[in-house]
C-alpha cells in the first residue's frame, strides 16, 4: 500500500503564480488534512475534509482554496501565490486521529 | 492564545536520562490527545495515543494526562541519541487535529 501520496515534493513559484497541490490516500479513510509547516511554528491546519463532499477551515485558510474529489482525493490549490505562502506543505489522512502523513511539498514563492 | 501550546526548547538531557516534554490546551472539550516525533526532514510519525486521565506506557514512553489541569505530558526513559527529534503534542478540538509548535529534543552522548 502506497498510503498517502503527495506530489509535487518540490516547486518554485513566482509571486501571482497558481498551482495546485495533489494528495491522494488508499486507506479508505473519511477525514484528510493540509497543514502547512514553517520553522517555529508547528504544524498548522489550513483545511480540513471530514468525509467526502464536505470541507471546513482550518487555522490559516487565507489564500488557499480546497476539493474533496472523491473519497481518495484532497487537493490544495494556491490560486494567487505569495511569498508568505513559501511553506513544507503535508497532506494527511486519518481515522480516530491515527494521522498518516505525505512525504511533503516544499514551496517556495519568489 | 494558541489552542496547544508547547515549550519549543531545544531540552537537551544526556544518554539514559529521562526527557520530560510537556503540552498545554485549552479547550476543555478535547477528549483524544496524541504526540508524534518529527525527524529534521521528515514527515511526524505517531508514537503515543492517551484518551484517559492517568498515565499509559509503551515501551520507553510514557504519556500522561490530566484533564482537569488541562495537560498532557510524554516521558522518554533511558534517552538515545536516536530520540533527539522534533516532539509534537496534538490535540482532537471537535473533529480538528490542532498541533503545539514543538519540542526539540537532543540527546547527547
Amino acid at each position: 500500500n502506497a498510503g498517502v501520496t503527495q506530489t509535487p515534493k518540490f516547486q518554485v513559484l513566482k509571486t501571482g503564480q497558481s498551482m495546485t497541490l495533489q494528495c491522494a490516500q488508499d486507506m479508505n479513510h473519511n477525514s484528510m488534512y493540509w497543514y502547512r509547516q514553517d520553522p517555529g511554528m508547528g504544524l498548522r491546519l489550513i483545511y480540513y475534509s471530514a468525509s467526502e463532499g464536505t470541507t471546513d477551515k482550518g487555522e490559516v485558510p487565507n489564500g488557499y482554496n480546497v476539493s474533496r474529489l472523491n473519497k481518495r482525493e484532497f487537493s490544495l490549490r494556491l490560486e494567487s501565490a505569495a511569498p508568505s505562502q513559501t511553506s513544507v506543505y503535508f497532506c494527511a489522512s486519518t481515522e480516530g486521529g491515527k494521522l498518516f502523513f505525505g512525504s511533503g511539498t516544499q514551496l517556495s514563492v519568489l | 492564545q494558541k489552542e496547544v501550546e508547547q515549550n519549543s526548547g531545544p531540552l537537551s538531557v544526556p544518554e539514559g536520562a529521562i526527557a520530560s516534554l510537556n503540552c498545554t490546551y485549552s479547550d476543555r472539550g478535547s477528549q483524544s490527545f496524541f504526540w508524534y516525533r518529527q525527524y529534521s526532514g521528515k514527515s511526524p510519525e505517531l508514537i503515543m495515543s492517551i484518551y484517559s486521565n492517568g498515565d499509559k506506557e509503551d515501551g520507553r514512553f510514557t504519556a500522561q494526562l490530566n484533564k482537569a489541569s488541562q495537560y498532557v505530558s510524554l516521558l522518554i526513559r533511558d534517552s538515545q541519541p536516536s530520540d533527539s527529534a522534533t516532539y509534537l503534542c496534538a490535540a482532537l478540538i471537535t473533529d480538528k487535529l490542532i498541533f503545539g509548535t514543538g519540542t526539540r529534543l537532543q540527546v547527547f552522548p
